[in-house]
């Protein structure tokens, strides 16, 4: 079955550390990896993809992502924590053609940065 | 600037009625999605469309409904059958379905039960 799983709930970090957010998947074919955040009571914003290319990918606001094939995983990352990074933090992949190319997402994981 | 809107932000549903959620995007995207949240669970599909007039049942269609008459806009429609509506709705649009690119999010709509 194709799944996402972050493991964990969340995640509470004191600013200035570095911050690490996991994601696994399971997926036919090769994967499409996507990152979202959500802020309280709005919607999800994109913050970094990886497509193909080199495993350590970039995004906003200082966020980057690693994908490592073997481990399945597509941790998300960044060097020092602000307490404004504070927020719901979502993993998706792209299922394959049997279930419509639809995104496959992860329960999210609350990200707490202590001041 | 280009985007989504939803609206209303906020809604309440009386038993037996149906509501409408509206959903307008200006990106010149083909595809659309409706998504439900829960609390702890993640996002659940339950409709989208790839082009107007065509749309496609998600995971849990059953009790919504939608239409795609115009490129920019995708109804939901929560109707009397759906029994726990009570959760926060998002909208999304994104050029193809499956396509390496991200998809584009509405702020969402908040539904409650009176």
């Amino acid at each position: 079955a194709q799944s996402v799983a972050q493991p964990e709930d969340q995640v509470n970090v004191a600013e200035g550390n570095p911050l690490t957010v996991k994601c696994t998947y399971s997926v036919s074919g090769n994967p499409y990896l996507f990152w979202y955040v959500q802020y309280p009571n709005r919607g999800l914003q994109f913050l970094l993809k990886y497509i193909t290319g080199d495993n350590l990918v970039k995004g906003s606001y200082g966020f980057e992502a690693e994908f490592n094939k073997s481990q399945t995983s597509f941790h998300l990352k960044k060097p020092s924590a602000l307490v404004s990074d504070s927020a719901l933090y979502f993993c998706a992949v792209r299922a394959g053609m049997d279930s419509n190319y639809q995104l496959i997402w992860g329960a999210g994981t609350k990200l707490i940065i202590k001041p | 600037d280009g985007g989504i809107t939803q609206s209303p932000k906020y809604l309440f549903r009386k038993e037996g009625q149906n509501v409408t959620l509206s959903c307008e995007q200006n990106l010149n995207h083909d595809a659309m999605y409706w998504y439900r949240q829960d609390p702890g669970q993640g996002l659940r599909l339950i409709y989208y469309s790839q082009i107007v007039n065509d749309f496609q049942k998600g995971d849990i269609a059953e009790g919504y409904s939608v239409s795609r008459e115009k490129k920019e806009s995708f109804p939901l429609t929560v109707t009397s059958a759906q029994k726990n509506p009570t959760a926060f709705y998002l909208c999304a649009s994104s050029y193809r379905v499956g396509d390496n690119q991200p998809q584009h999010f509405g702020d969402g709509t908040r539904l409650s039960i009176l």
